[in-house]
């Protein structure tokens, strides 16, 4: 069965510390992304990833780091910088290649730091 | 750069009653459109999408939207509601063009409810 997962489902942590959320797809797709989802804000772009070794930043990377060593793996680290960390944040990944753009999306993971 | 305006953050509606969801967006190119369903503490589901050809397009639960080049929309309607389609519905856009391909700018949601 074909999809993305993403672990933990729920996180909690306390401020000033480094967290990293988990997101695999076993969809061979090239490209991944992270979104962050605040009530009334929608979605909104924190990294993305169109090949392993290469990612590029999104409207509010400041506080997160990515890596993509694996084709099949993106986590996304929450760092101590980032000032407003909790959040619901959405992994994703499309075939990307022209003609096929459409999103598949991971269950989330809510973070909550206090 | 793109931009996604939808213009309703709430709208609620009695069941089997129609509704319309609306979306503007803004963009010098040729975009592609998606609307996606979310429900509550899951990630989101693809509803529909346009390409090209056909300006209307339609998803297998009854929903349907429609492109409208000159007044850049793509409202979403379906014409009888059920209890089951309360979730958060977001409407996007996709420049297909060079290195900027995949990438979706999200509106910032509309929270559908459907009271019995």
């Amino acid at each position: 069965d074909g999809g993305i997962t993403q672990s933990p489902k729920y996180l909690f942590r306390k401020e000033g510390q480094n967290v990293t959320l988990s997101c695999e797809q076993n969809l061979n797709h090239d490209a991944m992304y992270w979104y962050r989802q605040d009530p009334g804000q929608g979605l909104r772009l924190i990294y993305y990833s169109q090949i392993v070794n290469d990612f590029q930043k999104g409207d509010i990377a400041e506080g997160y780091s990515v890596s993509r060593e694996k084709k099949e793996s993106f986590p996304l680290t929450v760092t101590s910088a980032q000032k407003n960390p909790t959040a619901f944040y959405l992994c994703a990944s499309t075939k990307g290649q022209a003609g096929s753009y459409e999103q598949y999306f991971g269950p989330g993971t809510r973070l909550t730091v206090t | 750069a793109q931009s996604v305006t939808q213009l309703d953050s709430q709208v609620p509606v009695f069941e089997e009653a129609p509704v319309e969801l609306r979306c503007n967006y803004s963009s010098s190119v040729s975009v592609y459109l998606f609307w996606y369903v979310q429900y509550p503490n899951q990630g989101l589901q693809l509803l529909l999408k346009y390409l090209s050809g056909s300006t209307l397009v339609e998803s297998i639960n009854g929903f349907e939207a429609e492109f409208n080049k000159s007044q850049t929309s793509f409202h979403l309607r379906k014409p009888s509601v059920h209890i089951s389609d309360t979730a958060e519905y977001f409407c996007a856009v996709s420049d297909p063009r060079g290195t900027s391909y995949g990438k979706l700018t999200f509106g910032q949601g509309t929270i559908l409810t459907v009271h019995p």
